[in-house]
Formats: structure tokens, sequence, C-alpha cells
């Protein structure tokens, strides 16, 4: 069974820094991975898409990367600022299965 | 607005009462997926439609859920007689399956969620 978990489950940081967020996998049988963000009380914003065959992501000051042998991808975030807080939840869709499976996500606040 | 749309936005009901909730994919997308999530959780696959065909549901969709896609547009999910553990947030999404000749990549899209309360 597909397990995912994110470290670490909360982060504060002061605005300007760079961060990286963890997710790892339990199974490497993956379709993609997907990083999304979401803000209190509100639905999911897919942020970027890996597709099992690639490495890495770019899209503004994010960058994903993707080691699927080693279970693992991480969301980098380059020079944060407030509006980035929020929780960021990675999923991967499992290959012949239609099923995402889900971290519980890192609450992300980056203080001015 | 041509994102995923999700009616009401919020529900409160007591417990034993039957609720109903809608969701409008992304017009071209072919295939619709409901999330549940609860309180400092990710969301958890509940079923998905190709379609108007469901083809998968997960062991959390107890007999007092059901879902529909009559049309392979809009969705609606019904839980019969709430218990206050179903007290969530339901989520839809859609994707779009691409043919054989290849195109777009399957990235889900999300609504904003119905937030369910059973008292």
């Amino acid at each position: 069974k597909q397990e995912v978990t994110q470290i670490p489950a909360a982060l504060s940081v002061p605005e300007g820094e760079n961060l990286v967020l963890n997710c790892s996998f339990t199974d490497s049988a993956i379709y993609n991975l997907q990083w999304f963000r979401q803000d209190p009380g509100k639905g999911l914003t897919s942020l970027l898409l890996i597709q099992s065959s690639q490495r890495e992501q770019t899209s503004g000051r994010l960058n994903a990367s993707l080691d699927k042998s080693s279970g693992r991808s991480t969301l980098y975030i380059a020079a944060s600022q407030p509006g980035d807080s929020a929780t960021y939840l990675c999923a991967v869709r499992v290959l012949w299965n239609n099923d995402m499976r889900f971290g519980a996500g890192t609450r992300l606040t980056v203080k001015p | 607005d041509t994102g995923v749309s999700q009616d009401p936005r919020h529900k409160i009901t007591k417990r034993g009462q039957n609720v109903t909730f809608r969701c409008d994919p992304i017009s071209e997308h072919n295939r619709l997926y409901w999330y549940r999530q609860t309180l400092g959780q990710g969301p958890e696959f509940l079923t998905y439609f190709q379609n108007e065909a469901q083809l998968e549901k997960s062991r959390l969709l107890s007999d007092r859920f059901s879902a529909e896609r009559p049309k392979g547009s809009f969705s609606t999910l019904e839980i019969q007689r709430t218990e206050q553990g179903d007290s969530a947030m339901y989520l839809c999404a859609s994707s779009f399956r691409p043919g054989t000749s290849g195109g777009i990549r399957n990235e889900q899209f999300f609504g904003p969620g119905t937030r369910l309360t059973v008292l």
C-alpha cells in the first residue's frame, strides 16, 4: 500500500529565505507526483506535476524534483514571501490505478 | 470562470438527514474525482468517473454514500443518514485523459470544496 509522508509538518521562516519541503513515498511504481497549495478552508491549487519519467519541474520561484528510485520528492521555494504562507501537499498517482495518495501536508508560515 | 465549481460551499445538517453535493468539472475534462479531507490531513480518495462510468470506489465509500455522473458532465455525491463522522471537506477534482495520440498530462484540478458539518 502506498504511504506518503511529508516532513516537516510545520515550518516557519523569515521572509526572503529559500526553503525545501520534503515528500517521501513507499512504492516507486507511480504514474506521476503532484504538488498542491491549500489555503485555510479552501480547495487545492495545483503547483507542479512531475511525470514518472521526469526529474524536475519549475514554475517561477518553485522547483520540484523527483527521485523515483528512492521514493522522494522535494519542493524548493526561492525567496519566500508572506503570500507563500499555506499548507503544501504532495500526492502520488499510483500505476494501474487512478487513486491519488496524499501526504498530510507541510504548513508553511513566512513571517514579514 | 472555467475552473471546477462545487455547490454548496457549506452545509450544516442534523444527524440522520440526507445531503447531496454537486460538482461541475472543467468542461473538456472527462475524468472526475471525489475526495474527503478531515482537519489536518490530506485528501482521501473516494471515487472516480471516466465520462459517465464510475470506475473505482474506495472502501471509505460506505453504502450510505452514492455518486453519479449521469451525462458525463456534472456529478453529485449523496450521503444518506448522515453521521457526525461524516463531517469533513468534500473535494471534487477533474482531469483530462489523453488519447492514444498523446496529449495533455493527467493533471488534477480541484474545486473549492463543500464543508459538511453534521450536528
